[in-house]
């Protein structure tokens, strides 16, 4: 079974640009979430999305950031503009969610690392 | 709201002695908490996780960890470390009330095994 793909794996941009990241969950996984990891960082929820819906976006910079799930697979992450703050490892993860308050387990992609120069 | 410290940035270790990466947890509420691994350019991985029962969880590649919760500690041990068990490993905590849905991670201990 194929974990989660995300895709690129590296992405070097100018400040000022915008960028995409992409990201398919494990198939019939309904729950996809978007995390921030800073370099000597834990990761940090950006976006929780259960289908289509985008439940927990408190974390998201939305003067910069946007992303959509829009038939409830996979999903994107933009940045617009990008600042050189931003660079770091963006992780996708997905889950299969049974009810609130079940352990679901979340399943991590390999990242794409994001350099603003 | 939950927070999770983890004591030690960087732990090294000789191969085949015995490791304990330190990790406390803040919350209100009840909690799950796991323990992630990460190997270079890699994406995490969950070695083991405690739900509720016994306090003590077995995990994968020999890792295990005691939930502590009058000292709201969580760590993790392995009694002989392998070259290739060098990584960081992050400790996480979620809320078992609303699921495991937000995870709060620490900040990661680079585990290095030096031959």
């Amino acid at each position: 079974e194929a974990g989660v793909v995300q895709s690129p794996r590296y992405k070097i941009i100018e400040k000022k640009q915008p960028v995409a990241f992409w990201c398919n969950p494990i198939s019939g996984h309904n729950t996809l979430y978007w995390y921030l990891q800073n370099l000597g960082q834990g990761p940090e929820l950006l976006i929780r999305y259960e289908n289509e819906e985008a439940v927990d976006d408190s974390q998201l910079p939305k003067d910069r950031f946007s992303a959509e799930r829009l038939k409830g697979v996979d999903s994107t992450l933009k940045i617009q503009p990008a600042e050189l703050g931003d660079s770091a490892v963006y992780l996708c993860a997905s889950s299969l969610m049974f009810g609130a308050g079940a352990y679901n387990e979340q399943f991590f992609g390999p990242g794409t690392r994001l350099t603003v120069l | 709201a939950q927070s999770v410290t983890q004591l030690d940035s960087q732990v090294p270790v000789f191969e085949e002695a015995p490791v304990e990466l330190r990790c406390n947890y803040s919350s209100s509420v009840s909690v799950y908490l796991f323990w992630y691994v990460q190997y270079p350019n890699q994406g995490l991985q969950l070695l083991l996780k405690y739900l509720s029962g016994s306090t003590l969880v077995k995990g994968i590649n020999g890792f295990e960890a005691e939930f502590n919760k009058s000292q709201t500690s969580f760590h993790l041990r392995k009694p002989s470390v392998h070259i290739s068990d060098t990584a960081e490993y992050f400790c996480a905590v979620s809320d078992s009330q609303g699921g495991s849905e937000k995870l709060v991670f620490g900040k990661g201990t680079k585990l290095t095994v030096n031959p």
